[in-house]
């Protein structure tokens, strides 16, 4: 059975600080998507890594992908309010995508 | 373009009821999948499709029926309502290859 885990599942970080969220998967992929989730809406893309070593960056995030330890990290720099969400990875083994259950992530001032 | 549509946002069903969570994308994308979110536990694909007349079983398949006859379409069908069918529905579609996914909006599924 495929498992997905995010560690941790809930976070509560002051603004200005830096966190890592983690990822790990248990099958063999080089494909993995993070997607942020705003309290009773729907989900948002936010990265797309398709290979061994992938980093992508978008404002105070920072995604990366490392295959062989089957692992994803989701940085966080200098938190603000607006990051406020839920942060899920998932896994795509072909023509189906397995999600963790998520990160909870809530940036105090 | 809409994107994912989905509808309704919202339905309520007695234990045996049936019916038809309706999704429609116009990105004319070959992907289509359907997950129910449940609290704690993440997104489960329920069932997929690749292209207009295949469809696959995918996590959590069992009491969901879908079809696509159409490349924009691509319904899911519950027979016989139960309880243990309570959740949040998302509907989402990718070009072909397996990238990013769009989501729908969601369905949200209440059954007593």
């Amino acid at each position: 059975e495929l498992k997905v885990e995010q560690n941790p599942l809930f976070l509560s970080m002051q603004e200005g600080k830096n966190y890592t969220i983690y990822c790990n998967y248990s099958t063999t992929s080089d494909r993995l998507y993070w997607y942020r989730q705003d309290p009773g809406k729907s989900l948002e893309s936010l990265f797309v890594l398709l290979s061994n070593g992938a980093v992508k960056q978008e404002g105070r995030l920072m995604a990366s992908l490392d295959t062989k330890a089957r692992l994803s990290t989701l940085h966080i720099t200098a938190a603000v309010h607006d990051l406020s969400a839920t942060y899920f990875c998932a896994v795509d083994t072909g023509n189906q995508f397995y999600f963790g259950t998520g990160t909870s992530l809530t940036v105090i001032p | 373009n809409a994107g994912v549509t989905q509808t309704p946002k919202f339905q309520v069903l007695k234990t045996g009821q049936s019916m038809t969570l309706q999704c429609a994308q116009d990105m004319n994308h070959e992907y289509m999948s359907w997950y129910r979110q449940d609290p704690g536990m993440g997104l489960r694909l329920i069932h997929y499709s690749v292209g207009a007349g295949i469809t696959d079983q995918g996590e959590v398949p069992n009491g969901y029926n879908v079809s696509r006859s159409t490349t924009e379409d691509f319904p899911l069908r519950l027979l016989s309502a139960a309880p243990s069918q309570t959740s949040v529905y998302f509907c989402a579609s990718s070009p072909r290859g397996a990238n990013e996914q769009f989501f729908g909006p969601g369905t949200r599924l209440t059954v007593l």
